[in-house]
């Protein structure tokens, strides 16, 4: 079964708006979860990882202002898309690893389909 | 940085048919994964590779993580419609940030 739950699945608003996604570990606590946001037809590119009690570290060209992450718990990473734009149309996911686990493969949630008009 | 070189890009296939991709790298990694993702949906970790040269199956699945530690390969056999997706390679690089393959898009036709 699942481990990862991303919600919520799709969200389609107006340019401008504040788009909150969650990403949820199921059963297990995830000190460091991952975000990563896919284009059509493209790979999955990360964005940012999310860490539990701290700062989230965010990769080259990545606006830490535009893409806001925050790791309240052991078990919830929130990314929100602020005045999101047409351009921020994407798909966008997160992952989880077990804890305590060293070489553990990530674990992806569902996805989130973000759509700008 | 690390980066995988996946093919093909696409397959097209009858059902039946075997499947075969391979990944390959310029550098060394300690960890192979394979995944596939779905139409909407998140990546699914099918097998995970972790010894070079280990073979591992996981039912109509078979990946082997090579002995020199820069290329997998992923083989579907007897392959059905279910089998239809994208599947990537992917390999934590030396920040165990997940690095992945450009995709290899399957489709199987009855």
């Amino acid at each position: 079964g699942a481990v990862v739950s991303q919600h919520p699945s799709r969200v389609i608003c107006k340019s401008g708006t504040s788009v909150k996604i969650e990403c949820r570990s199921l059963d297990f606590q995830a000190t460091t979860m991952f975000w990563y946001r896919q284009f059509p037809k493209q790979s999955l590119m990360l964005m940012a990882t999310s860490n539990e009690g701290s700062k989230a570290t965010y990769e080259q060209g990545v606006e830490k202002d535009k893409f806001l992450i925050n790791h309240a718990s052991l078990t919830l990473s929130t990314l929100t898309v602020t005045s999101a734009h047409p351009e921020d149309s994407s798909f966008y996911i997160c992952s989880a690893i077990f804890p305590d686990s060293p070489n553990q493969p990530q674990h992806f949630g569902d996805g989130t389909r973000l759509s700008i008009l | 940085g690390q980066q995988l070189n996946q093919s093909p890009q696409s397959m097209f296939i009858q059902e039946g048919e075997d499947v075969s991709m391979n990944c390959t790298s310029s550098s060394i990694f300690n960890t192979w994964l394979w995944y596939k993702q779905d139409p909407g949906e998140g990546p699914v970790l099918l097998i995970a590779l972790y010894k070079a040269g280990e073979l591992t199956s996981n039912g109509r699945l078979t990946a082997q993580f090579g002995i020199t530690r820069k290329d997998s390969f992923l083989n579907i056999s007897a392959s059905i419609p279910s089998d239809v997706g994208i599947y990537f390679c992917a390999g934590p690089d030396s920040w165990g940030k997940l690095q992945f393959g450009a995709g290899t898009q399957v489709v199987v036709t009855p």
